[in-house]
């Protein structure tokens, strides 16, 4: 079945440095979804792909819809305290239930100050 | 984005008892939500599809009849923890599926942490 791996399972850096994570699979995806999820709370959406080889930004994050379209990428520039959470990458479960994701099992990222 | 709001965001409860949680799209029509459980330091696993009008779809292993599902209108779904146990004290998070013209996502509730006694 279609399974996410993501990569790295967990990062410590300082303050101010550049943050690279990523998602890959063995089959095709047409969305990647990158979400951040705060202690406590539900994922928050950061940035949606919908085609191949598409760049996006929303603010200091970047990602990327690989152009094989089994891969995606998030960056985070010059991170900061509030950067600390854990990232999923999600896809779309073909085959499971209407509209339902598959995620990656995530970054864990630490920010030192 | 889109919100999504879910409550209670937590429940302290006895055993034996049931519990409702309530998701609700705040400004979007969602006829598909979707009823996640996490465990600590684990990814989110989903427990079934919710459809507005219809039966909810249960994944493998997850029992309907202690996860009761309702989505009564096109903005809420309900999953009632019928006589709760304490080994069913996770995060419970629901998520609903929004649907632009040409590209879909899904937006997710806080979460309701259940704690049962």
């Amino acid at each position: 079945g279609q399974q996410l791996n993501q990569s790295p399972q967990s990062m410590f850096i300082q303050e101010g440095e550049d943050v690279s994570m990523n998602c890959t699979s063995s089959s095709i995806f047409n969305t990647w979804l990158w979400y951040k999820q705060d202690p406590g709370e539900g994922p928050v959406l950061l940035i949606a792909l919908y085609k191949a080889g598409e760049l996006t930004s929303n603010g200091r994050l970047t990602a990327q819809f690989g152009i094989t379209r089994k891969d995606s990428f998030l960056n985070i520039s010059a991170s900061i305290p509030s950067d600390v959470g854990i990232y999923f990458c999600a896809g779309p479960n073909y085959g499971g239930s209407q509209g339902n994701l598959i995620f990656g099992k995530g970054t864990k990222l630490s920010v030192k100050p | 984005g889109a919100v999504v709001s879910q409550h209670p965001s937590r429940v302290i409860c006895k055993s034996g008892t049931s519990v409702k949680i309530e998701c609700r799209s705040l400004d979007f029509q969602a006829t598909t939500m979707f009823w996640y459980r996490q465990f600590p330091k684990q990814s989110l696993m989903l427990m079934a599809t919710s459809n507005e009008g219809s039966k909810a779809t249960y994944e493998q292993g997850v029992e309907k009849d202690k996860f009761l599902i309702n989505h009564a209108s096109l903005t809420l779904s309900t999953l009632t923890v019928t006589s709760a146990h304490p080994e069913d004290s996770s995060f419970y998070i629901c998520s609903a599926r929004h649907s632009g013209a040409f590209q879909e996502t899904q937006y997710f509730g806080p979460g309701t942490r259940l704690l049962v006694l």
